[in-house]
């Protein structure tokens, strides 16, 4: 059985400083791993996702994460924040190598909080 | 271009009612699920259905009914609510294949008293 784990239910931050926000999962075969950002009162929208290939993944509004095998890890990051970014943040995995039509297990969601 | 539409946006229910979430996409998806967001739990699948004609159970499943009425439609129902099944429900589809891309909806906020 797949898990997701994300460190820390709530970081805060100040304009600028860099985000780092925490997910380690557990799955039994090689993962696909995913960053979900939720804004207030909407659903959710992908930020990144790892499925093969390069390890240090890219994605919109300056977020990348790194997947780290050895660390069973997926960390989010973005060197700057802006007040923008204000928002909760979910982890997901999938580890049933792509025939499992989305079935995705998320985290419990991390809310960040952008201080001026 | 309207991707996952719900209906409806809130609902409040009294223990014991009954009542059908909707949820329709114009991307053409083959998949759709239903899932449940609780605070500090993240969300669970409650339903999904990988192609038309055909659903199955997701991680919590009981105390809910799913019919995929189309390769538009995945509804929810509700038959007997309870104060437990207080929670926001979203709604998402996904083209299917390699890439396991979920497009969400913007949720059905549900309260039982």
């Amino acid at each position: 059985a797949q898990s997701v784990t994300q460190l820390g239910s709530h970081v805060s931050v100040s304009e600028g400083a860099l985000v780092l926000l925490r997910c380690n999962y557990s799955s039994s075969v090689p993962p696909y791993l995913f960053w979900y950002v939720q804004y207030p009162n909407q659903g959710l929208q992908l930020l990144l996702k790892y499925t093969t290939g390069a390890t240090l993944v890219k994605g919109i509004n300056g977020f990348e994460a790194e997947f780290k095998k050895s660390e069973t890890s997926f960390h989010l990051t973005k060197p700057s924040a802006h007040m923008s970014d204000a928002a909760e943040y979910f982890c997901a995995v999938s580890d049933d190598g792509g025939t499992s039509y989305g079935k995705l297990t998320f985290g419990q969601g991390t809310i960040l909080t952008v201080h001026p | 271009n309207a991707g996952v539409t719900q209906t409806p946006k809130f609902q409040v229910l009294k223990t014991g009612q009954s009542m059908t979430l909707q949820c329709a996409q114009d991307m053409n998806h083959n998949s759709m699920y239903w899932y449940r967001q609780d605070p500090g739990m993240g969300l669970r699948l409650i339903y999904y259905s990988a192609s038309e004609g055909t659903t199955d159970k997701g991680e919590v499943p009981n105390g809910y009914n799913v019919s995929r009425l189309n390769k538009r439609e995945f509804s929810l129902r509700l038959e007997s609510a309870a104060p437990s099944q207080t929670s926001v429900y979203f709604c998402a589809s996904s083209p299917g294949g390699t890439g396991l891309l979920l497009y969400f909806g913007p949720g059905t906020r549900l309260t039982v008293t």
